[in-house]
């Protein structure tokens, strides 16, 4: 986990609601991203972001939007058009040899 | 298209070296190769990374052959703690954001 907060940990939503995951870095990382994990399955690629103020969509960014206001911050909002949005979320930032370190994940069940 | 491939599961027994292999084709020289940990319902955790040869850190060794097609992670004398998935990540590096393969994942079962 280190210096990397995903809040909460668990997250329930009923179908039709957009909902924001929180992730808070002290590492003082300029790169941060957010994947996606289901059951059973590898971490696939939502959104990224290398600098402040900047960010790029990953390999499955339909239905999720990000901001990256501030350095330490770069929530994640899953939004109604997000078709399937249950599933495990990680944040993770990345530092200058390209290692990435991960949150503690928000698990996310919409109903 | 850079891809990577993993096996999906693997079994060993406690004691035993561990090796698991990434394939990755179409990778450059200085592209890196990572591996990580995970437990269920946690993040994963950084193991070693490295671009070429052989790199060695107090819990595994990561070779990287003169092609480069691949990678294989080694654990010297697995526990059953180290049952997990493991992940292979290529950074393929560019002059503006880096493009990023994660492997599918290999499950590992270590029995006593």
């Amino acid at each position: 986990d280190g210096g990397i907060t995903q809040s909460p940990k668990y997250l329930f939503r009923k179908e039709g609601q957009n909902v924001t995951l929180s992730c808070e870095q002290n590492l003082n990382h300029d790169a941060m991203y957010w994947y996606r994990q289901d059951p059973g399955q590898g971490l696939r690629l939502i959104y990224y972001s290398q600098i402040v103020n900047d960010f790029q969509k990953g390999d499955i960014a339909e239905g999720y939007s990000v901001s990256r206001e501030k350095k330490e911050s770069f929530p994640l909002t899953v939004t109604s058009a997000q078709k399937n949005p249950t599933a495990f979320y990680l944040c993770a930032t990345e530092d200058r040899s390209y290692e990435q370190y991960f949150g503690p994940g928000t698990r996310l069940t919409v109903t | 298209l850079a891809k990577t491939t993993q096996p999906i599961s693997m079994d060993s027994y406690e004691g035993q070296e561990v090796n698991i292999t990434c394939s990755h084709n179409n990778i450059a020289t200085n592209d890196y190769i990572t591996w990580y940990q995970q437990f269920p319902s946690q993040g994963p955790r950084f193991i070693i990374q490295g671009y070429k040869t052989k790199v060695t850190n107090e819990v595994a060794s990561l070779f990287i052959p003169a092609d480069r097609k691949s990678s294989t992670l080694s654990l010297p004398r697995v526990s059953l703690s180290d049952t997990a998935v493991y992940y292979c990540l290529v950074t393929l590096l560019s002059g503006g954001y880096n493009k990023l393969i994660f492997g599918a994942g290999t499950r590992l079962a270590v029995h006593p």
